[in-house]
């Protein structure tokens, strides 16, 4: 198994600028996430999702966007690219089992981004 | 909302055992707790995850008194390899995930 697989691993954009973060998972797991790090910072939920289809915000949600229309890929898509938007973005899987296996997530090698 | 509470830096030498503790207070029923550890630019990775009491695997040991409200995790004579950062999460299986908070984290440096 590949994992947790995120593209691109490196992007600089421009002040207004779009994308989409690609992350995909072989695990057939449930549960996704995404987070953001800023330097020297723990990490932050920005959008989740417990199954295709179905998404909900995390903690700094605000000028991002999701969509889940299958169990591997959970892309994360920045619209207006702004400064503050400057962070490296993890995406992370689980399973929904018992004994704690949702919290118990993958992570993968994250993507650091730079807006200027 | 189970947030957490960790040392922000510690430093400790080849070798000997190194202990984080982790401060929990209003830990939920269902919540359990979790361990990880990262490497600079890379992604954080599991280490251990308990309920109550102590658990053991191949890498570390944690300990969970009975009031759950803290946990300690500890690591048997570290090496140089081991400088990360480590993070608890306290959380539950069929919770909201809004609800998994990383802290900060403890950064642990190994000297020689």
């Amino acid at each position: 198994n590949a994992g947790v697989t995120q593209t691109p691993k490196f992007r600089i954009l421009k002040i207004g600028q779009s994308m989409t973060l690609q992350c995909t998972q072989d695990m057939n797991h449930n549960y996704m996430y995404w987070y953001r790090q800023d330097p020297g910072m723990g990490l932050k939920l920005i959008y989740y999702s417990v199954g295709a289809g179905i998404t909900d915000k995390g903690e700094v949600p605000n000028g991002y966007n999701v969509s889940r229309s299958t169990t591997e890929d959970f892309p994360l898509r920045l619209e207006l690219a702004a400064p503050s938007q400057t962070s490296v973005y993890f995406c992370a899987s689980s399973y929904t089992g018992d004994k704690g296996d949702a919290v118990r997530q993958y992570f993968g090698p994250g993507t650091r981004l730079t807006v200027t | 909302l189970a947030k957490t509470t960790q040392p922000i830096s510690m430093d400790s030498y080849e070798g000997q055992e190194v202990n984080i503790t982790c401060s929990h207070n209003n830990i939920a029923t269902n919540d359990y707790i979790t361990w990880y550890q990262q490497f600079p630019s890379q992604g954080p990775r599991f280490i251990i995850q308990g309920y109550k009491t102590k658990v053991t695997n191949e890498v570390a040991s944690l300990f969970i008194p009975a009031d759950r409200k803290s946990s300690t995790l500890s690591l048997p004579r570290v090496s140089l390899s081991d400088t990360a950062v480590y993070y608890c999460l306290v959380g539950a299986p069929s919770g909201s995930a809004r609800q998994l908070t990383f802290g900060s984290g403890t950064q642990l440096t190994v000297l020689p």
